[in-house]
């Protein structure tokens, strides 16, 4: 089965340093979307991804964050000037049409550590 | 604010113990319902969805689900747990307005003893 890949499984960075993670959608997927889970906190939805530009954003997507699609399988988040409350794990998704049609496919995750 | 909740945020059952794993939600109008499963070390993956027809969805592994729209609920259930059931279960709405953000629930630490 078709798998959405995420690198680096572990990230550990310094507070006010930038990082990308880096996510390989399913192929023939079309939608994007980034999540997170903070350490035994909810899974939160960040952003959602379609036809080259952001379709919906959380309260959290802040300027600090950013997503692109640099070319035409990888999907990245970058965030900027990472902070301690940054640390969580990344999950990115893919699904092949539009919600509510299509469930969520999920990578491994992310686990981002600010220190 | 939109809003789901999961009663529950650690069970632990014995095996072929039976299980439900109550979700509500706060959204109002048409919704979609999911339940994700992760098992550890792996990825969250669908375990089953509801859209519309009969409130009574089945998925995967034995797990079903049940809608019931006058109390905004969708709680999961199996009659029997087995071990390999132990995991973190979450459950999940979005509208059916074509919109793209999918809310998760706080999710719920399964257990099973063997």
């Amino acid at each position: 089965e078709p798998e959405v890949t995420q690198t680096p499984s572990h990230q550990v960075t310094q507070m006010g340093q930038e990082v990308i993670l880096r996510c390989v959608p399913i192929s023939n997927h079309l939608y994007f979307y980034w999540y997170r889970q903070i350490l035994g906190q909810k899974v939160e939805f960040l952003v959602s991804f379609y036809n080259n530009e952001i379709s919906e954003k959380s309260e959290i997507f802040d300027d600090q964050f950013s997503v692109e699609r640099p070319d035409g399988s990888n999907f990245t988040l970058k965030i900027r000037s990472t902070k301690l409350e940054d640390s969580a794990m990344y999950f990115c998704a893919s699904s092949d049409i539009g919600q509510p049609n299509s469930p969520l496919h999920f990578g491994n995750g992310t686990r981002l550590t600010v220190t | 604010a939109q809003s789901v909740s999961q009663h529950n945020h650690h069970v632990i059952l014995s095996e072929a113990a039976s299980l439900e794993l109550g979700c509500n939600y706060s959204y109002g109008g048409t919704v979609n319902l999911f339940w994700y499963v992760q098992y550890p070390g792996q990825h969250l993956q669908l375990l089953l969805k509801y859209f519309s027809g009969d409130p009574l969805v089945k998925g995967i592994k034995g797990f079903e689900a049940e809608f019931i729209k006058s109390k905004f609920s969708f709680n999961l259930r199996k009659p029997s747990v087995q071990w390999s059931d132990t995991a973190e279960y979450f459950c999940a709405v979005n509208r059916d307005t074509g919109g793209f953000k999918t809310i998760f629930g706080a999710g719920t630490r399964l257990f099973v003893k063997a």
